[in-house]
């Protein structure tokens, strides 16, 4: 069973703050994703990582950035915090890009409330 | 671009009825997949099915069946004989089977509907 986990599943920051999400996946996954969940909105794509060290913007990537060191460890930073990014955040992980039809699989999520 | 919608965004049912979840898509790309996924209370996304482009036989599993219609660019989700446990948030989703350059394996998501089954 796949399965990826993200550190928090609730986080409340200042704004200003720097905040760091991780995300692990333990099936030795080449692709990770994060996302940003809001009503209304459905699922969006913030960066992708499709090998460690290599990363690629999504489609709302300001105010944020990725670090990838590990293969099974992405995370997502939010440099200074701001309320517009009170949200819930996904991680996913899938096979790479040669396996065409691979579907992701996602983290429990975690809710940032930035005040 | 891709583009998926979902124009339900909330839906509420009696136990046992049956409820059909609307997906439409956008795409100029012959060649894709598409995927339904469920997110319960607890937030974790669930992959339910993914369908390349040329498979346009519909499936069964279970309770769930999914219809795709290429001429119309819809794939529809049927819950048959609802229980409360299908209450989750359903989310239809596509990704382009040769995107160029570096979008591995990118998703484009719908918004998504929220379905509520009542007891």
């Amino acid at each position: 069973d796949v399965k990826v986990t993200q550190s928090s599943r609730y986080l409340v920051k200042r704004t200003g703050e720097k905040v760091f999400l991780e995300c692990v996946q333990d099936m030795d996954h080449e692709n990770m994703f994060w996302y940003r969940q809001d009503p209304g909105l459905g699922l969006r794509l913030i960066y992708f990582s499709y090998d460690v060290k290599m990363k690629e913007k999504g489609d709302i990537p300001e105010g944020y950035s990725v670090s990838r060191e590990k293969k099974e460890r992405f995370s997502l930073i939010l440099e200074s915090a701001s309320t517009n990014q009170t949200s819930m955040y996904l991680c996913a992980s899938s096979l790479p890009r040669t396996g065409q039809g691979y579907e992701q699989y996602f983290g429990p999520g975690t809710r940032l409330t930035v005040t | 671009a891709q583009k998926v919608t979902q124009a339900q965004t909330e839906i509420s049912v009696v136990e046992k009825e049956d409820v059909t979840l609307d997906c439409v898509y956008e795409t100029r790309d012959t060649t894709y997949y598409l995927f339904w996924y469920k997110q319960p209370p607890s937030g974790e996304l669930v992959f339910l099915i993914r369908r390349n482009s040329f498979d346009e036989q519909n499936e069964i599993s279970g309770r769930y069946s999914w219809n795709f219609q290429k001429s119309t660019s819809s794939f529809n989700f049927t819950i048959t004989a609802s229980q409360v446990v299908d209450s989750a948030v359903y989310f239809c989703a596509l990704r382009l089977a040769n995107a160029g350059g570096t979008s591995y394996g990118k998703l484009t998501f719908g918004q998504g509907t929220i379905l509520t089954v009542h007891p």
